[in-house]
């Protein structure tokens, strides 16, 4: 079955550049939304449509396509941005939404 | 905007069903499907299915089809997500989301509710 890789941690110093990295064979004809889970609570959407930004999401989110492979980008990473970040894609084989494993962003 | 307003805990026996309900506040449901995903404890999204709500078509997830059924109330304005044949391995906090879906291959979930807690213990 289709799937969507992503590496499970990510560490980066406050301030720093955060980039974390969902790739997928298929990844090419789907746009890629990305969401953002802190502990306890429910997922939130932080790019949709490969590179946009939802109202209220905070400007140093971004979202960038290459090929076969999403990246979210957080420029200047801040201690609340520590969080799980799943990325999520449409896969038309299968007629089914699918999501990456999920990678564990740790600022320190 | 709108959320989605889920209530908190289930308990089930195993083999036993349960139903999750979503109520739409501030929009009307039948604007935009609804879909699940689950989340089981420490483990990543799982998309379960989702359903469009203003003519009732259903699109389940290979893994979940014949044992789940995904219903919507729109007096009420609620979504409903019925799983049979509960296991063990079913424990998961279950999520509804509003779907939106833009071209031929770009879905998304621009709003989730806070999630309903399905234990499964004997």
């Amino acid at each position: 079955s289709y799937e969507l890789t992503q590496p499970p941690s990510v560490s980066v110093s406050p301030g720093q550049t955060a980039s974390i990295t969902c790739s997928g064979d298929k990844l090419g004809i789907s746009y890629v939304s990305w969401y953002q889970q802190k502990p306890g609570q429910s997922p939130v959407m932080v790019i949709y449509q490969d590179t946009s930004r939802p109202s209220g999401i905070r400007e140093r989110f971004s979202g960038s396509t290459s090929g076969n492979t999403a990246t979210l980008t957080i420029s200047g990473t801040q201690t609340m941005d520590e969080a799980d970040y799943y990325c999520q894609a449409w896969d038309i084989s299968n007629v089914s939404i699918i999501f990456g494993g999920g990678t564990r962003l740790t600022v320190l | 905007q709108g959320q989605l307003v889920q209530a908190g805990v289930d308990v089930k026996k195993p083999g036993a069903s349960v139903k999750v309900s979503c109520v739409a506040s501030g929009y009307n449901l039948k604007d935009f499907p609804i879909s699940w995903v689950r989340q089981a404890p420490g483990q990543g999204l799982e998309w379960m299915g989702w359903i469009i709500v203003y003519n009732g078509n259903t699109n389940y997830a290979q893994k979940f089809q014949g044992r789940v059924t995904m219903t919507t109330d729109t007096i009420t304005n609620t979504a409903y997500m019925e799983l049979g044949s509960l296991r063990f391995d079913d424990t998961a906090v279950y999520y509804c989301a509003r779907q939106r879906h833009d071209y031929s291959n770009n879905y998304y979930f621009d709003s989730w509710g806070q999630g309903t807690l399905v234990t499964v213990s004997s």
